[in-house]
């Protein structure tokens, strides 16, 4: 059964560095989307991408998050300086072409900052 | 401000028992709704999708929709201790019409 792939599962790192995650959709998924997920809170949208170009980041912190898919296949998401309250998880999901608006997720990345 | 609003719960019910779930959204405009299921440190899994105002059942789910009322509701028949874990509700609601707004979930419990 096609995924979508995500790595690291998990990444601790200390505030003022870098992180970087990375996304692979389902294959043949035009759209692909980062979500970030508080514990107790539903997720979030931070980018949409179809294709290589971003339809919406009007929720992605532009100061110190940033997020790429260059061939309109994997995605990478960063984010420099990290900060504390970035600790979280941090989901990509995909969907298909179709009208039914499915969106399948990855297993998440899990972002604890010191 | 486009909201999705659930009881955060813990909705508790028996083993064998229906579970219901409710959901509000705020945006008329809404056109997709979904229900995913999340285990604890999982990410979710999309188990209903609906589209049109009424029922419709997959198993032991069935998801409903009233558009008039901006309300869904997921029922699970038989409720097992396996169904345990937090139920999401999300709504699309950006221009192009695919992203999703989620509500921040109810915790069910199914005790056996």
């Amino acid at each position: 059964e096609a995924e979508v792939a995500q790595s690291p599962r998990y990444k601790i790192t200390e505030k003022s560095q870098a992180v970087a995650f990375w996304c692979d959709p389902i294959s043949g998924h035009a759209t692909l989307y980062w979500y970030r997920q508080i514990l107790g809170q539903g997720p979030e949208l931070l980018v949409q991408f179809q294709d290589e170009s971003v339809v919406d980041d009007s929720q992605l912190p532009k100061d110190r998050f940033s997020a790429e898919r260059l061939k309109g296949v994997d995605s990478t998401l960063k984010i420099q300086p990290a900060e504390l309250g970035d600790s979280a998880m941090y989901l990509c999901a995909s969907r298909d072409g179709g009208g039914n608006n499915e969106q399948f997720f990855g297993p998440g990345t899990r972002l604890t900052v010191l | 401000q486009k909201e999705v609003e659930q009881n955060s719960g813990p909705l508790s019910v028996p083993e064998g028992a229906i579970a219901s779930l409710n959901c509000t959204y705020s945006d008329r405009g809404s056109q997709s709704f979904f229900w995913y299921r999340q285990y604890s440190g999982k990410s979710p899994e999309l188990i209903m999708s609906i589209y049109s105002n009424g029922d419709k059942e997959d198993g032991r789910f069935t998801a409903q929709l009233n558009k008039a009322s901006q309300y869904v509701s997921l029922l699970i028949r038989d409720s097992q201790p396996s169904d345990s874990a937090t139920y999401l509700c999300a709504v699309n609601w950006n221009q192009a019409g695919t992203a999703l707004i989620f509500g921040k979930g109810t915790t069910l419990s199914v005790s056996s």
